[in-house]
């Protein structure tokens, strides 16, 4: 079975410095793919990053970046010089071919970036 | 439209009654996704439609939920004899086909409510 662990429900940084989000996940698969997704209030889920497992270089886009530690089953997101547009739940996602496809998600992280 | 439209964006109805959910793809994204976000917790996955494939409906909390596709584009996720712990964000998204490496994308959701 499948699962994703973000262990902090909540969590807060102050508008231009730099917050991590931590997320883990279990599965007995070698090839996946790791996502994070971001919802602002907005509702409306929208792709933050993604990770291919067999990659060894972490992924990287603009103020994003991920630590995959993939011995470790972890998947991290670093947000650098925080917006206030940041503002959301955070919300990490594991996906597996050999599931049909199917996404698992954690319970997300809802960030605050305070002014 | 560009994006995967949901409708209605909310609904309210009383314990007992059926309820119909709509989603509209994407144009030309073959897979489609239905999940249900309660209060507090995560993306549940309920069913997963691609293409003309019977669809996995492992997620699908009860007999009293079905979902179909019509023509291989819109996707209803109906609710029979609706309970109190139906109340959720039910949120639809779409890929392409062989979307192992794209991500989904949602739409805004609908947001249900039983009484």
């Amino acid at each position: 079975a499948q699962t994703v662990t973000q262990s902090q429900p909540e969590m807060s940084v102050q508008e231009a410095e730099t917050v991590t989000l931590s997320c883990t996940y279990d599965t007995s698969e070698n090839n996946y793919y790791l996502f994070w997704y971001k919802q602002p209030p907005s509702r409306q889920m929208i792709l933050v990053i993604r990770q291919e497992a067999y990659k060894q270089q972490n992924a990287t886009e603009n103020r994003f970046s991920v630590n995959f530690q993939k011995a470790a089953k972890s998947f991290s997101l670093k947000i650098s010089d925080s917006q206030l547009g940041d503002t959301a739940m955070y919300f990490c996602a594991f996906m597996t071919p050999n599931t049909g496809n199917q996404f698992y998600f954690g319970t997300g992280t809802s960030l605050t970036v305070i002014p | 439209g560009a994006g995967v439209s949901q409708s209605p964006s909310n609904k309210v109805t009383e314990k007992g009654k059926d309820v119909e959910l709509r989603c509209d793809p994407i144009s030309g994204h073959t897979a489609l996704y239905w999940y249900r976000q309660s209060l507090g917790q995560g993306l549940e996955f309920l069913i997963y439609f691609q293409g003309n494939s019977a669809p996995d409906k492992s997620g699908l909390p009860s007999d009293r939920f079905s979902a179909e596709r019509t023509g291989g584009s819109v996707s209803t996720l109906t609710i029979q004899r609706t309970q109190q712990e139906d109340s959720a964000v039910y949120l639809c998204a779409s890929s392409p086909l062989w979307g192992l490496e794209q991500p989904q994308h949602f739409g805004d959701g609908t947001r249900l409510s039983i009484l």
